[in-house]
């Protein structure tokens, strides 16, 4: 059980455009979502907090405009990258928060398999 | 505010031999959670190892074991009998608590390859 997609697994696209990641929990429903972003050889950073039927909540730094974080429904989020360029070229990861080992009293994330996006 | 730090950014051991990478952390909760996740070269995230901070006695899980003291904020991983696939990438990591909408804090990884 828990099982988190990503699509796409990478993406390619030219700077300016943009692009569109699907973060999906498969079994389980997902309130709070979480958005990250690994440089290659890093450690995971969070870009933001994405709960279901409101506003994402972004992490210090990180640009709401350029990162457009949505969570309409309990089994998916989607964090479009508006006019890409070569520095937002990174590998996504998403996560979903669902009840864990200990029961409804505890809450764990389970990680998707990750986005690697090429801006070129 | 609460910090992980993992000072070996990188470690090499032989295939069958036994291995432990380091994590300090700080923070001024008395009660906390503790994991070691391990990012394979596919880049999943998985989870190895949890611990809460009340429990004394120190977690294990088939091969990986943690030496969790709490005084010393220190929560070491060892990994017995090492395999050609522990070869991944190893975070440790903190939640104060393990809410819905809690984040994980994340140390900077140890890379970690075992030797055939």
């Amino acid at each position: 059980g828990a099982v988190v997609s990503q699509h796409p697994s990478r993406v390619i696209c030219k700077s300016g455009t943009s692009v569109k990641i699907e973060c999906r929990s498969l079994d389980f429903q997902a309130t709070t979502m979480f958005w990250y972003r690994q440089f290659p050889k890093k450690s995971l950073m969070l870009m933001a907090t994405s709960n279901e039927g409101s506003k994402a909540t972004y992490e210090q730094g990180v640009e709401k405009d350029k990162f457009l974080i949505n969570h309409a429904s309990l089994t998916l989020s989607t964090l479009t990258v508006t006019s890409a360029h070569p520095e937002d070229s990174s590998f996504y990861i998403c996560s979903a928060s669902a009840p864990g080992y200990w029961g409804g009293v505890y809450y764990e994330q389970y990680f998707g398999p990750g986005t690697r996006l090429t801006v070129t | 505010a609460q910090t992980v730090t993992q000072s070996q950014p990188e470690m090499s051991v032989q295939e069958a031999e036994t291995v432990t990478l380091s994590c300090t952390y700080d923070t001024s909760e008395n009660n906390y959670y503790l994991f070691w996740y391990k990012q394979p070269p596919s880049r999943q995230m998985i989870l190895v190892i949890r611990q809460e901070a009340y429990k004394q006695q120190n977690a294990t899980e088939n091969r990986f074991s943690v030496n969790f003291q709490k005084a010393a904020k220190s929560f070491s991983l060892k990994i017995s009998d090492s395999q050609l696939g522990d070869t991944a990438m190893y975070f440790c990591a903190f939640m104060t608590r393990m809410n819905r909408d809690d984040k994980i804090i994340f140390g900077k990884g140890t890379r970690l390859h075992i030797l055939p």
